[in-house]
């Protein structure tokens, strides 16, 4: 089964709100509520920042906000401020037999 | 706090077998699932597999015929071995708590580069 599809690259200024999206199938995303996001630095271990489509790990920034509809899930920051600039990935349960679906990851970007 | 550490050689000649292992501290091995990810250098994230220390482990179908996951639990460990590595699998292997309920790897290891080249 193919990974989850995010944009490649999204960028904003500081103080905007930008949303990444992660597109998947009823199979995933849109049969279940297991997504999850990471955030990822450069050289840098991925850490989990969502889980549940909208729950916040304790300690990540409220700007942070993430929903879902349909096959899409969807994570939101507000407030965009430069240390936000990484790779962000969504993660999925599968009920094929892939079991765990990653997406191909969003740089993004803070002008 | 659970902590994760691989080791493993950072170099893997084509054809052999790659073998890492993960060491796990502050917390017991026998309560969570545990799970290999990789990442080939400015790629994405891939899922290799996870397993339970009682468990029939689950592999990501891609690698399945390739991969192999076992967990000591005398030596809060558990391992990695995939076969018939080519170039194509060079990339830092992470491995993670698997939170099987949420469905979610948290903590990770640092992560460990794995070279496949003669």
């Amino acid at each position: 089964q193919s990974a989850l599809t995010q944009p490649a690259s999204v960028s904003g200024s500081p103080g905007q709100s930008i949303t990444l999206s992660c597109t998947g199938t009823s199979s995933d995303i849109g049969g279940y509520n297991f997504v999850s996001w990471y955030q990822q630095y450069p050289g840098k271990v991925p850490k989990l920042i969502i889980f549940d489509v909208t729950s916040r790990v304790s300690g990540v920034s409220n700007r942070f906000s993430a929903s879902k509809s349909g096959n899409t899930a969807s994570l939101t920051i507000s407030g965009l401020q430069s240390e936000d600039e990484a790779d962000y990935y969504c993660c999925s349960y599968t009920s094929t037999s892939t079991l765990v679906l990653f997406g191909g990851g969003t740089k993004l970007t803070v002008l | 706090q659970v902590q994760l550490q691989e080791s493993g050689p950072g170099l893997v000649t084509p054809s052999e077998t790659l073998s890492l292992i993960c060491t796990v501290s502050g917390g017991s091995i026998t309560n969570y699932y545990w799970s290999w990810v990789r990442q080939p250098p400015g790629k994405g994230l891939e899922w290799i597999g996870y397993i339970y220390h009682s468990g029939r482990p689950d592999y990501n179908p891609s690698l399945k015929s390739r991969v192999t996951m076992s967990v000591d639990t005398s030596k809060s460990q558990f391992s990695l071995n995939l076969s018939s590595v080519t170039a194509a699998d060079t990339a830092v292997y992470y491995c993670a708590t698997y939170r099987f309920g949420k469905k979610v790897f948290d903590p990770w290891g640092q992560g460990t580069l794995v070279t496949v080249s003669s």
